[in-house]
């Protein structure tokens, strides 16, 4: 099927670990994000790649790390989790057309829970 | 600063009673505005895409419409299949998509 997954779908770990959140696209598009929705459900972009280059970096804490080896792929990595990164994380991608603008279609999330 | 606000945060509908909610936009140069259905521990579902002002789109029981300041999902005779979180965003010149708090919509039947 064709489709945004995301892997793991649940990660529970401590405070001060490192993790990492992969995501695939087998669209084909060129443009991939990571959101974070918080407990109130607000949806908030963190980064934005477009074939593999990043063209879009929020205001996050240096902790967070993005990485596309290819532009299908678009990791995560999280350093020193603390227990205000607990949320859920979506992967999305979009195809840039002439003129714009692009929906984006999104991963089934990853709930991140710190202890 | 770019900012969506949707109404009513919740609603609740018997199944065939029709509504409308509410999405209201602040953007420097609108480039169009989504409207997503997102279900309890799912990621967004992509419904429609609105450019300009006067532009309508349905789809089963949605339509959605868009003025230059706000856009409306319309409900009739919703389902309770239809229940789910509706999110509002919208993009600008920055090419980044900034959402709304959502609405959560419960249709009983």
């Amino acid at each position: 099927d064709t489709a945004v997954s995301q892997t793991p779908k649940y990660l529970v770990t401590q405070m001060g670990n490192d993790k990492s959140i992969k995501c695939e696209q087998n669209l084909g598009h060129d443009t991939m994000y990571w959101y974070k929705q918080d407990s109130k459900k607000f949806l908030k972009i963190m980064f934005s790649y477009n074939n593999k280059e990043l063209i879009i970096n929020e205001t996050v804490p240096n902790r967070f790390s993005p990485k596309s080896p290819d532009k299908a792929h678009l990791n995560l990595h999280i350093n020193s989790l603390e227990l205000g990164d607990s949320a859920v994380y979506f992967c999305a991608s979009s195809q840039e057309v002439p003129g714009g603008p692009y929906e984006q279609y999104f991963g089934p999330g990853t709930r991140l829970t710190v202890t | 600063e770019d900012q969506v606000t949707q109404s009513p945060e919740a609603l609740r509908l018997q199944e065939g009673e029709s509504s409308s909610l509410n999405c209201s936009y602040t953007v420097s140069g609108l480039r169009g505005l989504f409207w997503y259905r997102q279900d309890p521990g799912k990621g967004p579902e992509f419904l429609f895409t609105l450019y300009s002002a006067g532009e309508e789109k349905e789809k089963e029981r949605l339509k959605a419409t868009l003025t230059k300041k706000e856009s409306f999902l319309h409900i009739t005779a919703p389902k309770p299949e239809d229940s789910a979180t509706y999110l509002c965003a919208v993009t600008s010149n920055t090419g980044k998509l900034i959402f709304g708090q959502g609405t959560t919509l419960q249709v009983k039947p």
